[in-house]
């Protein structure tokens, strides 16, 4: 079975520095990986995901992750952190086969300090 | 192009009682999925369609949870009789041919007292 480990639950930096939310995963087949973004009250967006091809994937608002298969990691970064950046983030891995659901980590909520 | 839609936004229901959420997924998408996303976690996924059929339930509590998808568009998951740890969002997600793009819905709040 396929899992997700998102290391620290929340993750606080000032406005301005780099944000690094760290995700690894475990699978016995080539995964597909995602990070979603979720508001308060909301549901969930899809900040990037990596199917195949360039291992460095760029998503919306700024933010970015790089799949590397040694490390199994699929850390999310953005070198500027924004107010607006507030908010719970998730890892997920695709299921492989004809049962394709997400297995999600727990989630990381993102403080951003001014 | 719209997204998915579910209803109702919230609910607030006593234990043993039934409860029923719906969605609609986005036009065109033949995959439906259910998840259930308690206090504090990522989201477990119950559920998942394609088109009408069942593709994969392996998670779903069978002894109380049911869902349906009929004609292969909306879909509706029902609890019966529901427990206080059923209290959760239930989001609902679609996702057509293209790219594994998984669209998700607002979610409904199910509180169970």
């Amino acid at each position: 079975a396929q899992s997700v480990t998102q290391l620290g639950s929340h993750v606080s930096v000032s406005e301005g520095a780099l944000v690094l939310l760290r995700c690894n995963y475990s699978s016995s087949v080539p995964p597909y990986l995602f990070w979603y973004v979720q508001y308060p009250n909301q549901g969930l967006q899809l900040l990037l995901k990596y199917t195949t091809g360039a291992t460095l994937v760029k998503g919306i608002n700024g933010f970015e992750a790089e799949f590397k298969k040694s490390e199994t990691s699929f850390h999310l970064t953005k070198p500027s952190a924004h107010m607006s950046d507030a908010a719970e983030y998730f890892c997920a891995v695709r299921e492989g086969g004809g049962a394709d659901g997400l297995t999600f980590g727990k989630g990381t909520h993102l403080i951003i300090q001014p | 192009e719209a997204g998915v839609a579910q209803s109702p936004r919230y609910k607030i229901i006593e234990k043993r009682q039934s409860v029923a959420f719906w969605c609609n997924p986005i036009s065109g998408h033949a995959t439906l999925y259910w998840y259930q996303q308690i206090l504090g976690q990522g989201p477990k996924l119950l559920i998942q369609f394609q088109n009408n059929g069942v593709v994969d339930d392996s998670q779903l509590p069978k002894d109380r949870f049911s869902a349906e998808r009929l004609k292969g568009v909306d879909s509706t998951l029902k609890i019966q009789p529901a427990k206080l740890e059923d209290s959760a969002v239930y989001l609902c997600a679609s996702s057509g041919q293209e790219n594994y793009g998984y669209t998700f819905g607002s979610g409904t709040r199910l509180t169970v007292v």
